[in-house]
């Protein structure tokens, strides 16, 4: 059975650092993954998504990128965070040209201070 | 971009009603998903719904699609407290390769 591995599940950081959150998955082969935020009582916003290595789609102009080095790892990073980075990370994943079903990790909760 | 509203956004409701979330969205798309967030928590999926008239239902939670009218319902039959949760509605993007997700509907349910 496929699985999705997000860490770390919560993170504190100042203003200023870099970061960089990590995602696999297990079980499945050539999946599509995606990052998402989910600001403190909203809706969420698809940040990136990937349909193979090396391939990456920005949804959200910001200082946030992604990258894709391996078929079922999806990294997210920034150089400098800002406050307004603060939220709920997560990371998904699919499987086909046309999504049918996005099964979700359990998230980063990422505080910047 | 397939953009998708839901309402309401906020819902208190007693324990043994029935309510309606109503979810409509922008473009055509043959297909619907539902997906429900317990507090602190990530998402898990509740319904895939693929075709127009497309109905599932999983115990108290029913979901319909009507593609026509770009309009999906998720019907709650006999409200009980477990069910308090968000519920989001989401479509395909216009790509295919993703997911765009209403802001979702906060429910309580209450003695």
């Amino acid at each position: 059975s496929q699985t999705i591995h997000q860490w770390p599940a919560t993170l504190v950081q100042p203003v200023g650092s870099p970061l960089s959150l990590e995602c696999t998955v297990e079980g499945t082969s050539n999946p599509n993954l995606y990052w998402y935020r989910q600001a403190a009582g909203r809706g969420l916003q698809l940040l990136f998504y990937s349909v193979g290595i090396g391939q990456i789609s920005s949804e959200v102009p910001q200082n946030l990128s992604a990258s894709r080095p391996q078929d079922r790892q999806f990294i997210l990073s920034s150089k400098k965070l800002l406050l307004s980075d603060s939220g709920f990370y997560l990371c998904a994943w699919s499987v086909g040209l046309i999504v049918t079903e996005a099964f979700f990790g359990q998230g980063t909760r990422l505080t910047v201070v | 971009e397939l953009k998708v509203e839901q309402n309401p956004l906020f819902l208190s409701m007693q324990e043994g009603k029935n309510y309606t979330i109503y979810c409509n969205y922008s473009t055509t798309s043959d297909r619907l998903y539902w997906y429900r967030q317990d507090p602190g928590k990530s998402l898990e999926s509740l319904f895939v719904l693929l075709s127009n008239g497309a109905v599932k239902q999983e115990g108290r939670l029913m979901a319909s699609l009507d593609t026509k009218a770009r309009l999906s319902t998720l019907h709650i039959t006999a409200a009980v407290h477990d069910l308090s949760a968000t519920y989001f509605c989401a479509g395909n993007s216009n790509s295919g390769y993703a997911l765009n997700f209403g802001k979702g509907t906060s429910l309580l349910v209450t003695p």
